[in-house]
């Protein structure tokens, strides 16, 4: 089955610089990349996501991309507040398959 | 919008007893899950709930410790059996293309604590 790997666990950055988070995945078939955004004692939240057929996605401060050949994908978060910090999660599914998480990755900025 | 009910948010349970888990969506939808999240760690899958038939279970977790129910396109149940405090996490349950998100929609979470 499918089987991701998350790196870093922990980040801290100064607020206002970026932050970037790597994700493995070992299915060639997974087509589907989400982020999740999680805050303490809260449900995880959709940030961002990436299908297979297109190698990068921006939405304003957060952009995602895909290497579909290396099999990564990586969050990249621009000029970081404080209110960015948070645990993500990436994740990765095909078709009907469930979606499998990495292990998170602990975010903090520094102000 | 379309939402994702879970209850209870929260219990406290002693050792050898039972909980039912309840997540109900106010739309139809194919794909429900149940993951499990323990302190500090990132989000298991249990299962893979059915619409009229047996539930999908993965790797260690097995139907008789977490059974579930789906009844219909909109709710189902997860219940927790005979608990010992090595069960004590947060149960969440998830849809797929819920509203206009694409994505993953999670419930609230139960944080279950077994003493």
């Amino acid at each position: 089955g499918e089987n991701v790997e998350q790196h870093p666990s922990t980040l801290s950055v100064q607020e206002g610089d970026s932050a970037v988070i790597k994700c493995t995945y070992s299915d060639s078939a997974s087509n589907y990349f989400p982020w999740y955004k999680q805050e303490l004692g809260k449900r995880p939240q959709l940030i961002i996501d990436i299908r297979s057929n297109v190698g990068e996605k921006k939405d304003q401060r957060i952009a995602v991309t895909l290497n579909k050949t290396a099999k990564h994908f990586s969050l990249h978060i621009t000029e970081t507040q404080p209110e960015d910090s948070a645990v993500y999660f990436c994740a990765s599914n095909s078709g009907n398959t469930p979606l499998v998480f990495g292990k998170g990755t602990r975010l903090s900025v520094i102000a | 919008s379309a939402v994702i009910s879970q209850k209870p948010s929260r219990d406290i349970c002693q050792r050898g007893t039972s909980l039912t888990i309840q997540c109900q969506v106010d739309s139809q939808v194919t794909m429900m899950f149940w993951y499990r999240q323990q302190p500090g760690q990132s989000l298991t899958l249990i299962a893979t709930a059915n619409q009229g038939s047996e539930a999908t279970y993965e790797s260690g977790f097995v139907i008789d410790k977490f059974p579930i129910s789906r009844p219909n396109l909109t709710f189902s149940t997860l219940t927790v059996s005979n608990m010992s405090p090595e069960d004590s996490s947060i149960y969440l349950c998830s849809v797929e293309g819920l509203g206009v998100t694409v994505g993953y929609t999670f419930g609230s979470g139960t944080r279950l604590t077994v003493v």
